[in-house]
């Protein structure tokens, strides 16, 4: 069965970085973009990356750009978020997430698996 | 930051029928992106149960329906059971923010 085991994530002071990431297995991951939402304490989804099969396509989150680097490895199976300048706003839980499959219509197609999240704090 | 606006909650007795609005744009829903539902429970991370606007995945239950016209959404749960309780999000994609997927302000679903 498909699993999105992610790891990371913590404490943090304001200014400071983390590293998230998420190891994939029960499908072929190299045919599926991945993906990074978050969920703000009490609020609602926010996706703010994604990458393709390959590495090639990157998109953020205006919001988020400059201080954010979505990156994979598709000899481990496994995709990361390396956060920067992280401040308290950015307090969140962070979802890894299958995203749309390779030759499929990328803006329609459904984020169907979702790992377990993992919590970012950031506070002094 | 979310484009498509939802009810903050509804509610219902066990067995009524419960619907959720998911009012967007010409940039994404009106655009004719697909839209997608995610049930939220309690502490959990979102799940997949309606997606390409009407089809529920494997294992979801006949009661949860969905439908679309113009720029909304929504999605319908019929015979409410307890275990329906959960925070409901709707998601498209929009094409005015530099190609972005967009979610839903999210909807409370109380069980009476």
């Amino acid at each position: 069965q498909v699993q999105l085991v992610q790891s990371g994530g913590g404490l943090v002071n304001p200014g400071g970085s983390l590293r998230l990431s998420c190891t994939a297995s029960g499908f072929t991951f190299v045919h599926f973009y991945m993906v990074w939402i978050r969920q703000s304490p009490g609020k609602g989804l926010e996706w703010i990356a994604h990458i393709s099969s390959t590495g090639k396509h990157i998109f953020y989150t205006d919001s988020l750009k400059g201080r954010i680097t979505i990156s994979r490895d598709n000899a481990e199976n496994s995709v990361s978020l390396q956060m920067e300048s992280l401040r308290e706003d950015d307090t969140a839980v962070y979802y890894c997430v299958r995203g749309p499959m390779v030759g499929g219509v990328v803006e329609n197609e459904a984020l169907d698996f979702w790992g377990h999240g993992t919590v970012v704090s950031v506070t002094s | 930051q979310s484009v498509l606006t939802q009810p903050p909650s509804v509610s219902g007795a066990p067995g009524q029928r419960v619907t959720i609005s998911c009012s967007g744009s010409n940039s994404n829903i009106g655009a004719g992106f697909s839209v997608h539902w995610y049930q939220q429970l309690p502490g959990t991370a979102p799940k997949l149960v309606l997606l390409d606007d009407t089809t529920r995945p494997s294992g979801v239950p006949g009661r949860f329906s969905a439908s679309r016209s113009g720029t909304s959404a929504s999605l319908a749960i019929a015979g409410l059971q307890a275990e329906d309780e959960a925070d409901y999000y709707c998601q498209s994609y929009d094409m005015s923010l530099s190609g972005t997927y967009v979610f839903g302000t999210g909807t409370r679903v109380t069980v009476l």
